[in-house]
């Protein structure tokens, strides 16, 4: 099956830093999302991106499906930004989505 | 309000002992899917069905069933729990491609 890796896999940031997560796979897609889990379990969906840039707030996002990766910004980090982003990805069938390991990501104040 | 609901949120069960996770959404998507999430893991799919009156096995399906009893309810039955299957269950769901994803808030299971 296919291969998802994020990195890194843990960040620690000063609030109002940039930050830039990874997610590589081995194989071509049918989609690619993004989501977050906040520390109280909650997912969240942030993108819907299979390819292209999109943009939301401070957070934007980048795949390059030819190249088998997608990048999450973050920028001017907060606190309520901590948590775990995972990526996740569909193939052979649109609707079989796969999660990577995820990026913890801890915001000091 | 619109979403998906998983019942219940919390669960403790004796090895052996069978349980269904309930999950029903209310967006009229297509598709339903449950994962499960070990501690500092990620998420990993157990089954999905990709519209009413289809189901499919993902990456952990052993020891689990599903009933995709309409286009609402999506449930998941653990017909005798291991210690294994402790873990928090989520429910999602989406349209078709996967547009519009959506979590429940899961349910923490314990098997003793």
């Amino acid at each position: 099956g296919i291969q998802v890796e994020q990195s890194p896999p843990d960040l620690i940031l000063q609030e109002g830093a940039n930050s830039t997560l990874r997610c590589n796979f081995s194989d071509s897609v049918n989609n690619l999302q993004w989501f977050h889990q906040n520390p109280w379990g909650q997912l969240i969906n942030l993108f819907y991106i299979p390819s292209g840039t999109k943009q939301n707030g401070r957070l934007s996002a980048t795949t390059v499906a030819t190249e088998r990766y997608s990048l999450l910004y973050i920028s001017s980090s907060q606190t309520t930004d901590s948590g775990v982003y995972f990526c996740a990805v569909a193939y052979s069938s649109a609707s079989k989505i796969i999660f990577g390991s995820g990026t913890r990501l801890s915001i000091r104040p | 309000n619109a979403g998906v609901t998983q019942t219940p949120k919390f669960q403790v069960l004796k090895t052996g002992q069978s349980m269904t996770l309930q999950c029903a959404q209310d967006m009229n998507h297509n598709s339903m899917y449950w994962y499960r999430q070990d501690p500092g893991m990620g998420l990993r799919l157990i089954y999905y069905s990709a519209s009413e009156g289809t189901t499919d096995k993902g990456e952990v399906p052993n020891g689990y069933n599903v009933s995709r009893l309409n286009k609402r309810e999506f449930s998941l039955r653990l017909e005798s729990a291991a210690p294994s299957q402790t873990s928090v269950y989520f429910c999602a769901s989406s349209m078709t491609g996967g547009i519009g994803y959506t979590f429940g808030s899961g349910t923490r299971l314990t098997v003793v």
